[in-house]
């Protein structure tokens, strides 16, 4: 079965430090991996995915993750955090190639402090 | 901007009410799935479809139901509300057709029902 941990509830940062959100995954096969964002009162709001290829996935908003298979870690970075980044972060995970719908995270609580 | 649309964004009703959550995408999606969202922040899948006539329950043992009568409309109905049902609810889409399981998944912006 697939699985994701996300096993920091809240991460602070300062405003134009460097942010690192953490995940790991389990899964049989090969992963689909994804982030997702979700701002106060919405939905969830499509970040990066990682598929095949390069390791180091860019995305929205300046985010990047790596994608590391010896650890299954798929770590969610920013090289300098702002105040708008706070909101709540999801990891997500997919089995390839079986017919399975993502499985989340428990979601992280991003905190940038001006 | 994702073309997925749930209605209502607020709702509050009383214990024993019947009542609909809308779902609905305009992307021609044929995956279409129902998370349940915890005060405290996890999702839980509960429902989910591969396309027209197709429902599946999720993880989360949910006493609703749901139905999948066309494919852009994936409708959720608790038939008698309680105060357990108090939650979010989120609705999302993605199309699987061509591309091996590559795409991500686009959010409604949910519906915070409150059963009091």
């Amino acid at each position: 079965a697939q699985s994701v941990a996300q096993p920091e509830d809240q991460v602070n940062v300062a405003e134009g430090n460097p942010l690192t959100v953490k995940c790991t995954y389990s899964v049989s096969g090969n992963p689909y991996l994804f982030w997702y964002v979700q701002y106060p009162n919405r939905g969830l709001q499509f970040l990066l995915k990682y598929i095949t290829g390069d390791n180091l996935v860019k995305g929205s908003y300046g985010f990047e993750a790596e994608f590391n298979k010896s650890q299954t870690s798929f770590h969610l970075k920013k090289p300098s955090a702002l105040v708008s980044d706070s909101a709540l972060y999801f990891c997500a995970v997919r089995d390839q190639p079986r017919r399975t719908p993502l499985v989340f995270g428990k979601g992280t609580r991003l905190s940038v402090i001006a | 901007e994702a073309d997925i649309y749930q209605t209502p964004r607020y709702l509050v009703i009383g214990t024993g009410k019947k009542i609909t959550l809308e779902c609905s995408q305009t992307m021609g999606h044929d995956k279409m799935y129902w998370y349940q969202q915890d005060p405290g922040m996890e999702l839980h899948l509960i429902h989910y479809s591969y396309g027209v006539n197709s429902t599946e329950k999720g993880d989360l043992s949910s006493e609703s139901t749901v139905s999948r009568i066309r494919t852009e409309h994936f409708p959720l109905t608790l038939e008698s509300a309680r105060p357990s049902h108090t939650s979010q609810y989120l609705c999302a889409s993605r199309s699987e057709r061509g591309t091996g399981g590559l795409t991500e998944a686009f959010f409604g912006q949910g519906t915070r029902l409150t059963v009091v």
